[in-house]
């Protein structure tokens, strides 16, 4: 089984700072790693997975990802926010050779101050 | 021409009724799912059907049925609705069927059903 765990439930920052949310997985098998943003009243949508290769990953909206084999970790960073990133974010993994389930984080609360 | 769509958007009722969710996906794609968001935003997987195959049941409580007329179409349907069952469920599909094992196929969500159970 996996899990997946979201250090931080909220990180209040202000406008055009560098932000991290942090994301750490636990799992006996191989997976893939998904960011997703969940804007106010909204559905999800994906801002970028790591499926394989280069463990640097770019997504949409300037947000880019590390992930981290031996610490287990996917944290998700941007240089410069702005108050449109407001939203929440969810750290989600699959496994690779098995069902296509996402098991999520518990999410994290990105308030963008001016 | 919303790719997952959901109705209704918002839903509340009293506890003890029966009620149903809809979900229909315009993507051609071969497998849906339920999502429940509860009120501490806890993102969890409840069903997946794969062809109108049911695939996933992740110990949901069988007040809980879903159904898939077609490919296009999961609807999930509850009977005597308890406080507990307030949560924002989301749909998803995803195109699984002919891609080889391991393979990643996005999986794209429907905006929500916020049903609050009075």
């Amino acid at each position: 089984a996996q899990s997946v765990t979201q250090l931080d439930s909220q990180v209040p920052v202000f406008e055009e700072a560098p932000v991290e949310l942090r994301c750490n997985y636990s799992s006996s098998v191989s997976v893939y790693l998904f960011w997703y943003v969940q804007y106010p009243n909204q559905g999800l949508q994906l801002l970028l997975k790591y499926l394989s290769g280069s463990t640097l990953v770019k997504g949409i909206n300037g947000f880019e990802a590390e992930f981290n084999k031996s610490q287990t970790s996917f944290h998700l960073r941007k240089p410069s926010v702005h108050i449109s990133d407001t939203a929440e974010y969810f750290c989600a993994v699959r496994e690779i050779q098995g069902a296509q389930k996402l098991v999520f984080g518990q999410g994290t609360r990105l308030t963008i101050n001016p | 021409d919303t790719a997952v769509s959901q109705t209704p958007k918002y839903l509340v009722t009293q506890m003890g009724n029966d009620k149903s969710i809809k979900c229909e996906q315009n993507l051609g794609h071969d497998t849906m799912y339920w999502y429940k968001q509860d009120s501490k935003k806890f993102l969890k997987i409840m069903f997946s059907y794969n062809n109108k195959e049911l695939i996933i049941n992740e110990t949901v409580p069988n007040r809980f049925s879903p159904k898939s007329p077609d490919k296009a179409h999961l609807n999930l349907h509850i009977n005597s609705l308890e406080l507990g069952d307030s949560a924002v469920y989301f749909c998803a599909s995803s195109q699984e069927g002919g891609t080889l094992l391991g393979s990643y196929n996005e999986q794209f969500f429907g905006p929500g059903t916020r049903l609050t159970v009075l």
